[in-house]
């Protein structure tokens, strides 16, 4: 059974750099089948997705967020990772990583089929 | 982006009750809608994909309904394991964005 982890600070001063990783298990991250995605999850903005990768590099990140977002994945280490600049308090959030399900494919079968536990990062000084 | 509504945001039920939740997008995403189900301290659970698949491993009791703008997840015959609170999120484009949540708790 495909697992998720995801590692990193817990606390982050304001305007420094969020970085977090997740290491998957059990299932290759170079499988061409799957995209990887990043969601955080705050009571002020409930579930919200902020980017998604390929082991290709094709990438998708939610606007708002575009100028301060890099997501990538390592095959070599089967990781996934996010790093998120100038962060505020607004960036506070669990992050889950997950697993997309049906993006390379002409289907409507896309969900999220496996998540990380998730990670809560607090931004403050 | 595509907006996603859910209503009652809170229903209160018993075990062996039927419980519906709606959700409504903002424009038509056809069939690409997905269920989640999440428990306190937990990372949410696909239920439902393509707005009417169950996923694998999942109860029957457990079915969605609707396509384009309006959605339904039905609970029948709720269990003690269904208490949680559950999310639409539809999957058509990027962003992929979610509703609100409803969160059944017992009465």
């Amino acid at each position: 059974q495909l697992q998720l982890q995801e590692s990193g600070p817990g606390l982050v001063k304001p305007s420094e750099t969020l970085s977090l990783t997740c290491s998957v298990s059990d299932g290759s991250i170079s499988s061409s089948l799957y995209y990887w995605d990043w969601i955080r999850q705050s009571p002020e903005k409930g579930l919200e997705w902020i980017g998604s990768t390929h082991k290709t590099g094709d990438t998708f990140y939610k606007a708002s967020l575009k100028s301060r977002i890099t997501i990538s994945v390592d095959t070599s280490k089967n990781q996934l990772s996010l790093r998120l600049s100038s962060v505020t308090a607004a960036d506070t959030a669990v992050y889950f990583c997950a697993r997309l399900v049906g993006m390379t494919t002409a289907t409507t079968e896309r969900r999220y089929d496996s998540w990380g536990q998730g990670t809560l990062v607090t931004v403050s000084s | 982006d595509i907006q996603m509504t859910q209503s009652p945001s809170s229903v209160s039920a018993s075990v062996g009750d039927r419980v519906t939740i709606t959700c409504r997008a903002s424009q038509g995403v056809g069939n690409w809608l997905a269920w989640y189900q999440q428990k306190p301290g937990e990372a949410p659970k696909v239920l439902i994909y393509s707005a009417s698949s169950l996923q694998s491993g999942v109860p029957s009791r457990f079915s969605g309904s609707g396509s384009g703008t309006d959605f339904t997840l039905t609970i029948n015959s709720l269990q003690p394991e269904d208490f949680a609170t559950y999310y639409c999120q539809q999957t058509m484009t990027f962003p992929l964005t979610f509703g609100g949540g409803t969160k059944v708790e017992i009465k």
